[in-house]
């Protein structure tokens, strides 16, 4: 099995550009999926295999993958993107999550 | 639309067996090639994925609670569960159900709040 690190973390100011990164310890790097979860919501897949992103989300998320970190960036934040942030990863003995982010929009 | 509901018992007490359903609706659970997950989260911390059972049946779990679960499936019903034994407070936690698709959970259940307590 192999782990997933992400920084507990992370505050910006409406409009500015917020980074979470994600780094996973073993190689071969698995494709990696992002989450977004409000308090008392279940999380929302925001950006899969790495860098798409499903129907419905905005255009202001989007993902890169460089070896074996990937980062979930988010252009222009708006209040209603505060919430915490997992990114996940699977392979065929089962799945992983990091361990969060709390994006906080000061 | 996909939708998913977890359903059991919302207090359950030590060393005994947690046990949960979930419904699928919107699609036949057996088509596709889709797995079918369990996760949980304990109030104020992370995700924690719990295992999952493939459309043909086969059965992946965490290595840290593997001895302890069991996830299965009836077709019929369109439901799949969860038991997990033995449990201690350390179990009480949200749990969710959700379906992936090529490693991503695309529909999550709206999580159901299970307390381990005497």
């Amino acid at each position: 099995s192999y782990e997933l690190t992400q920084p507990p973390s992370v505050s910006v100011s409406p409009g500015q550009t917020a980074r979470i990164t994600c780094s996973a310890d073993a190689l071969p790097k698995q494709y990696a999926y992002w989450y977004q979860q409000k308090p008392g919501q279940a999380p929302v897949l925001v950006i899969y295999k790495d860098s798409e992103r499903p129907s419905g989300i905005p255009e202001r998320f989007s993902g890169s993958s460089s070896g074996t970190t990937v980062t979930l960036t988010i252009s222009g934040v708006q209040a209603e993107d505060e919430a915490d942030y997992y990114c996940q990863s699977a392979d065929s003995s089962g799945t992983v999550f990091g361990g969060g982010t709390k994006l906080t929009v000061l | 639309q996909v939708q998913l509901q977890e359903s059991g018992p919302g207090l359950v007490k030590p060393s005994q067996t947690l046990s949960l359903t979930c419904t699928v609706s919107g699609g036949s659970i057996s088509s596709g090639s889709y797995y079918w997950s369990w996760i949980r989260q304990p109030a104020g911390k992370g995700l924690e994925w719990i295992g999952r059972i493939y459309t043909s049946g086969s059965t992946n779990y965490n290595p840290s609670l593997k001895s302890r679960v069991t996830i299965s499936v009836d077709t019929s019903k369109n439901q799949f569960s969860l038991k997990l034994s033995s449990v201690t407070a350390a179990d009480t936690a949200v749990y969710y159900c959700a379906r992936s698709t090529v490693g991503a959970l695309d529909y999550w259940g709206q999580g159901t709040l299970v307390t381990v307590s005497s």
